[in-house]
């Protein structure tokens, strides 16, 4: 199936500092679905993406598709320690396939 | 929201010997569901479509002897290691989707130990 490329691999910031990844494919996506991993738990569906250049905001969460839709992005403002975790971005119509994730953690 | 439940938590058996992972969907009926394998701090590895009443699909490079696939009902799939080995230790997560958003549940994930 298709790949995406997830990017970076970790990321620490300090409480407060703002915090992205991003996906990337080579080739088109029909969706791109945005999944949050807490240490010890499983994946938690945040936001589904479908239609080009799209934008969705949940709280200090902001999830973007791109244009060609073969990257998105979501970007973390100020963020707390709750924010703690690996962020997957997964996409297929039919079966998910999820890039490498981006594990987030934060000095308090 | 919709309910994946996932049993045993974890399990720790023999090498040799086959172990048993059971996804249930609680309140929604769910045609397919999906098998995951993650390794310690990596992804989340897509193993296999299971599809009630049908064969499971298994992605490649997964040995679909290994790891069985039993999709009797439209609320239970169920994952059979099968002469397990300690190369198997891992953590085995199912899914659903529920009809509608494409949102997939995920179970609360299998530790599986072989010693």
């Amino acid at each position: 199936g298709q790949q995406v490329m997830q990017i970076p691999q970790y990321q620490h910031v300090q409480e407060g500092e703002d915090f992205t990844t991003y996906c990337n494919s080579s080739t088109t996506l029909s969706n791109i679905q945005w999944y949050k991993q807490r240490p010890g738990g499983h994946p938690v569906f945040l936001i589904q993406l479908v239609k080009s250049g799209e934008v969705k905001k949940q709280k200090r969460l902001t999830f973007q598709f791109g244009e060609a839709k073969k990257n998105s992005s979501l970007h973390i403002t100020a963020t707390q320690t709750t924010d703690v975790g690996t962020y997957f971005c997964g996409q297929g119509a039919q079966k998910l396939v999820f890039g490498q994730g981006t594990r987030l953690t934060i000095n308090p | 929201g919709a309910v994946v439940s996932q049993h045993p938590s974890r399990v720790i058996c023999k090498s040799g010997t086959s172990v048993k992972i059971e996804c249930r969907s609680l309140d929604f009926q769910a045609t397919t569901m999906f098998w995951y394998r993650q390794f310690p701090k990596k992804s989340l590895m897509l193993m296999a479509t299971s599809n009630e009443g049908s064969k499971a699909t298994y992605e490649q490079g997964v040995e679909k002897d290994k790891f069985l696939i039993n999709h009797a009902s439209l609320t239970l799939s169920t994952l059979t290691v099968t002469s397990a080995h300690p190369e198997d230790s891992s953590f085995y997560i199912c899914s659903a989707r529920a009809s509608g958003t494409g949102e997939l549940f995920f179970g609360e994930g299998s530790r599986l130990t072989v010693l």
